[in-house]
């Protein structure tokens, strides 16, 4: 059965923090990661990761992919209070129409 | 550009009714997926539907949920004679092409209570 572990579960740091999550996967097939942000609503689009060792950047956030271990990191730096969410760390499997998900890291920036 | 639209947001039900969860797709998508968000667990697929067919129906439990997305109008979970157990909250996400590999996105959710 394809599993994708998110660790930590929940993490509490003060804004200007710089913060790294993990997604580990044991899948068949592995097509893409995906990184989604979910507050109290839907969850939104971060980064797709194809290719390993090639890092995405989107202003603060940055996510890398390794293979070969089977990881993905998800850093953001400068933490502010508006980073508070639960990350989702997902990967493409297979014919790659479903996303696997993992239970996600609940993220709280306080000042 | 209206993003992915599902309704009811908040949807209560006695046991042994039957729930209607909508989900309209962004303009211009003809693929959509249903997951299911336990508590306290990630999200887990239920099933993938193009225009009039359903492509991948894996996630899906045998008996009382069924899913259909017409020719015309939204997409359709229903849920036939709810269970408690079936309280979560249900998104529908879309995407453009056939999807293999392309990011999904996203509607707000319909939260199912089952009393």
């Amino acid at each position: 059965e394809d599993k994708v572990v998110q660790s930590p579960l929940s993490l509490v740091v003060h804004e200007g923090d710089t913060v790294t999550l993990n997604c580990s996967y044991e899948v068949t097939n592995f097509r893409s990661l995906l990184w989604y942000k979910q507050e109290k609503k839907a969850p939104t689009f971060l980064f797709m990761l194809t290719s390993s060792g090639i890092e995405k950047k989107s202003g603060r956030l940055s996510s890398i992919l390794d293979k070969k271990e089977l990881f993905s990191i998800l850093n953001i730096t400068a933490t502010q209070t508006g980073d508070s969410a639960v990350y989702l760390c997902a990967v493409y499997t297979g014919g790659g129409n479903k996303l696997t998900f993992g239970t996600g890291t609940q993220l709280k920036v306080e000042l | 550009n209206a993003g992915v639209m599902q309704n009811p947001r908040h949807l209560v039900r006695r046991r042994g009714q039957e729930a209607r969860l909508r989900c309209s797709p962004m303009k211009g998508h003809s693929h959509v997926y249903w997951y299911r968000q336990l508590p306290e667990e990630g999200l887990k697929f239920m099933v993938y539907l193009q225009k009039e067919n359903i492509i991948d129906e894996s996630g899906m439990p045998k008996e009382r949920f069924s899913a259909e997305f017409p020719k015309e109008g939204p997409s359709i979970l229903r849920i036939q004679q709810v269970v408690r157990g079936d309280s979560a909250a249900y998104f529908c996400a879309s995407s453009g092409t056939s999807a293999a590999y392309n990011e999904q996105f996203f509607g707000p959710g319909t939260r199912l209570t089952v009393l």
